[in-house]
C-alpha cells in the first residue's frame, strides 16, 4: 500500500494569512493526488484533483502543486470557513489511502 | 448535481452486523462507482472499498476485506455497506462517496455520514 504523510499535523493561523500544507507519498504517484477540506461534523469536500486542478466552485485562494512524491496545498488569505482539517489522498492505486490530516485552527 | 443521502445512526452490540444505505440522485447511477470511507472518533479517513454501480464488481481494503460487503441496487440507485462481526473499534462515522470515474479514487460527492456505535 502507498503511505501518505502530511506536515504539519496542525497549525495556528489568522484570517488573511497564507498557509501551506505538505503531503508526501511513499512512492511516486505521478499527479494522482487529491485534497479535501473537512469542517467539524461534516463530510469531506473535494478541493483539488490531479494535484493542481481546482474543482468547480472552489475559491481561487486554494492552489495545489507537485508531482511524483511531494505535493503542496496553499491557501492564500485564509478565510473563517477555512479553519478545518485538510486531507490529501492518492488515487494512483487501490487502496486509495489518505494522509493523516492537517488541522488549521485560530491563532 | 449529485446527492448522496445515507441512512440514520445505528447502535449495535459487539458481534452484530450493520448495513448502511446510501441513496443517490442527480446523476446516472451506473456511470460511477461508490466508495466507502470511515472515520473513527477524532481520527482521520480510512478508505474501506469501492463498488462499481455498472456491474457490481467490488474491491476491498485488506483492513476490512474479511468483514465487509458492498452491494448496489440499480432499481433504486442505492448502495449498501454491510460490516459484520462488529467490535468496539468499529465505532465510527461511515461515509459513502461517488467515485466519479468508477474506481479512480476521485471522490467528488459525499453522503452526510452515518454514525455506527458499537457498545455492549
Amino acid at each position: 500500500d502507498i503511505q501518505m504523510t502530511q506536515s504539519p499535523s496542525s497549525l495556528s493561523a489568522s484570517v488573511g494569512d497564507r498557509v501551506t500544507i505538505t503531503c508526501r507519498a511513499s512512492q511516486s504517484i505521478n499527479n494522482y493526488l487529491l485534497w479535501y477540506r473537512q469542517k467539524p461534523g461534516k463530510a469531506p469536500n473535494l478541493l483539488i484533483s490531479a494535484a493542481s486542478s481546482l474543482q468547480t466552485g472552489v475559491p481561487s485562494r486554494f492552489s495545489g502543486s507537485g508531482s511524483g512524491t511531494d505535493f503542496t496545498l496553499t491557501i492564500d488569505s485564509l478565510q473563517p470557513e477555512d479553519f478545518a482539517t485538510y486531507y490529501c489522498q492518492q488515487s494512483y492505486s487501490s487502496p486509495f489511502t489518505f494522509g493523516p490530516g492537517t488541522e488549521v485552527d485560530f491563532k | 448535481q449529485a446527492q448522496l443521502v445515507q441512512s440514520g445512526a445505528e447502535v449495535k452490540k459487539p458481534g452484530a452486523s450493520v448495513k448502511v444505505s446510501c441513496k443517490t440522485s442527480g446523476y446516472t447511477f451506473s456511470t460511477s462507482g461508490i466508495s466507502w470511507v470511515r472515520q473513527a472518533p477524532g481520527q482521520g479517513l480510512a478508505w474501506m472499498g469501492w463498488i462499481s454501480a455498472y456491474n457490481g464488481y467490488a474491491k476491498y481494503s485488506q483492513n476490512f476485506q474479511d468483514r465487509v460487503t458492498l452491494t448496489t441496487d440499480t432499481s433504486t440507485n442505492t448502495a449498501y455497506m454491510e460490516l459484520r462481526s462488529l467490535r468496539s473499534d468499529d465505532t465510527a462515522v461511515y461515509y459513502c462517496a461517488r467515485d466519479y470515474y468508477d474506481s479512480s479514487g476521485f471522490l467528488d460527492s459525499w453522503g452526510q455520514g452515518t454514525l455506527v456505535t458499537v457498545s455492549s
